[in-house]
């Protein structure tokens, strides 16, 4: 299986401010043939389910603010909140869907400092 | 607009059969090329996928549950269910059913059902 590890577990960060959420998965889920990397990105509100942010590690769902951007290739990639907002309080998940079983980081917690 | 909804017993007794069943409104499970996907979320253990059952007649299952699990589709009822044989305390989880699309990225996500395994 695949191993996905989040960075940090949890972080506080000022309104206004810059979050970066850090996913390394144990090996590379870039695919060659299609030129892409199968991982996306999910938040977790409080009392919610997850929901869909980021797929291909950069293509935005849609409806999902710009300031939700990722990047990376391979197996490092980050997931940045260019200007946290109180609604972003929530759970940030990575998921690779490479290969079977596709798997999960634990989630790094985001809140208001 | 797409809701998946999950229903079933919250309460399960150990060495028995957990049943599961997700309603989907807004769109056919017929002739979907949709992935129709259970994942559960332990509190330690976080997010894991349990399967999916796709329209087209394949079902893949995580090797880690598949002497346990089956996952199937009633296109008349537009629903899809799980079924987990033998539970024990350790299945003890939040269940959602999803919707998985194109590669397997998760676009749906019912509300989820807390399901205690316990005697």
């Amino acid at each position: 299986d695949i191993v996905m590890t989040q960075s940090p577990v949890s972080l506080a960060v000022s309104l206004g401010e810059r979050a970066t959420i850090n996913c390394k998965s144990s090996q590379s889920v870039f695919h060659y043939s299609k030129n892409k990397n199968y991982l996306a990105w999910y938040q977790q509100r409080p009392g919610q389910p997850p929901q869909l942010l980021i797929y291909w590690a950069s293509t935005r769902q849609s409806g999902v603010p710009d300031r939700f951007t990722g990047s990376g290739s391979g197996t490092d990639f980050t997931l940045s909140i260019s200007s946290l907002q109180p609604e972003d309080v929530a759970v940030y998940y990575c998921q690779q869907y490479y290969s079977t079983p596709w798997t999960f980081g634990l989630g790094t917690r985001v809140e208001i400092k | 607009q797409v809701h998946l909804q999950e229903s079933g017993p919250g309460l399960v007794k150990p060495t028995q059969t957990l049943s599961l069943t997700c309603t989907v409104s807004g769109a056919s499970i017929s002739g979907s090329e949709d992935y129709w996907t259970w994942i559960r979320h332990h509190p330690e253990k976080g997010l894991e996928w349990i399967g999916y059952a796709h329209d087209f007649g394949s079902v893949h299952y995580n090797p880690s549950l598949t002497s346990r699990v089956t996952i199937s589709l009633d296109t008349s009822r537009n629903q899809f269910s799980l079924k987990l044989t033998s539970v024990t305390a350790a299945d003890t989880a939040v269940y959602y059913c999803v919707r998985g699309v194109r590669d397997n990225w998760f676009d749906l996500w019912g509300h989820g059902t807390l399901v205690t395994v316990s005697s």
